[in-house]
This record gives C-alpha cells, sequence and structure tokens, in this order.
C-alpha cells in the first residue's frame, strides 16, 4: 500500500535554530500533503495544507513565517520550524491522501 | 466552530470483552467518518471509513455504526486482545484527495489480560 516517509523521526535543537522536516510519498504523488501538530494527550492539530508548486494554506493562528511549508515536487514536502522556541516541542505528522489518508511515522521535535 | 468529541480519555476492558468508543460531533456535516489507531510515538493508521448514507461497517473484528441524525458514530472491537491497546482517533471529513481531515482528541484503550 501507499506509504508516507518522515524524517527525521527525532531532532533535538537549541532555541533559536531551525529545523527541517521532510514528508515524502514513496509510491504515489501527492498533489497535497498536509502538516499536523500534536501536543501530548491532545488530537491532532491541523496546522497546514501544502500544495505543489503554490503556496501553502495554514490555519487560523498559525503562523506562516515561523512554520515554513515548500512543497516543490509531487512527492515532497517540507517543514521548517524558523528560530525554535521551547513551546515549539512537539510531535508533528504529515498526511497525504490517495484514496485514503496515509500518515507518516511522526517527528518528535524537542527544543531546548 | 466545528467539534469533536470522544467519550472517554481512556478505556479499560478486560480482555475477549467487546469494546465500544463514541465519538460525537457538533457544526459539521461530514461525507465521510473515518476511525484510526494511534501507537505511542507513531502517526495515526487508517482502520474504518464510513459514508453519510450508510448505517455500519465491518471489517475482521472491528465493527462500525454512523448515525447522523444523533451526530455520532460507534466504534466496536469485538473479542478483545491486548495487542488492541492503543488510541483511537475519530475523524471527520473526505477522502477525495485535497481535502483536510478533522480529529477528535482520541480515547486510550487498555484492554487488561
Amino acid at each position: 500500500g501507499a506509504v508516507v516517509s518522515q524524517h527525521p523521526s527525532r531532532v533535538i535543537c537549541k532555541s533559536g535554530t531551525s529545523v527541517k522536516i521532510e514528508c515524502r510519498s514513496l509510491d504515489f504523488q501527492a498533489t497535497t500533503m498536509f502538516w499536523y501538530r500534536q501536543f501530548p494527550k491532545q488530537s491532532l492539530m491541523l496546522m497546514a495544507t501544502s500544495n505543489e508548486g503554490s503556496k501553502a494554506t495554514y490555519e487560523q493562528g498559525v503562523e506562516k513565517d515561523k512554520f515554513l511549508i515548500n512543497h516543490a515536487s509531487l512527492t515532497l514536502s517540507t517543514l521548517t520550524v524558523t528560530s525554535a522556541h521551547p513551546e515549539d516541542s512537539s510531535f508533528y505528522i504529515c498526511s497525504a491522501v490517495d484514496a485514503e489518508a496515509f500518515f507518516g511515522q511522526g517527528t518528535r521535535l524537542t527544543v531546548v | 466552530s466545528q467539534k469533536i468529541e470522544q467519550n472517554s480519555e481512556a478505556l479499560n476492558i478486560q480482555e475477549g470483552k467487546t469494546a465500544t468508543l463514541t465519538c460525537n460531533y457538533t457544526n459539521y456535516s461530514p461525507a465521510y467518518l473515518q476511525w484510526y489507531r494511534q501507537d505511542p510515538g507513531r502517526g495515526p493508521v487508517f482502520l474504518l471509513l464510513i459514508r453519510e448514507n450508510e448505517k455500519e461497517k465491518r471489517k475482521e473484528r472491528l465493527k462500525v455504526t454512523f448515525d447522523t441524525t444523533l451526530k455520532q458514530s460507534l466504534f466496536h472491537i469485538t473479542a478483545s486482545q491486548p495487542a488492541d491497546s492503543a488510541t483511537y482517533l475519530c475523524a471527520l471529513g473526505n477522502l477525495w484527495r485535497d481535502d483536510k481531515i478533522i480529529f477528535g482528541k482520541g480515547t486510550r484503550l487498555h484492554i487488561l489480560p
């Protein structure tokens, strides 16, 4: 079945630095991918919709200058957390749809 | 605003019994309702989809019902096993390409041996 690969699975970074997370659809093309964030014991919250070849659409309350999304090809979307702060520490998950929704393994970001 | 509620944060069920999880929603008219399983530190895995014109869907030991009048879905696991222990998420939306999915908080299910 279709697979979405997300990398890295864990990352620890210093406050003020930037972190890039990659999301790849391995055997299908995804014109649209979705980025979610999940805090402990909370639901997955949609952050933004990544559109291949155009600007991402951000949900209300999500800072587009802080969470940069690039969807340069039909199989790759990246999320860059810029100038990360400890409150950005969370579990980030990407998703792509091919008849059903497929999710990446998730990335545990810890900002120290 | 759209709201999805799952009945309890945690649920303990004895092995072999049927586990029943509840999902209620408001201010939304989904074309589909989906259930996912999420294990700790992992992304959600799709389990079942039920459409608005379907009342029940089954897959092996899983059964989902969908009542659009009550705005409620029930998710059943029969003959539960310890390996069924996980968080189960209810989600609304469409699975057509380019549509987003809205999730509930999830219910942590513990199957006790």
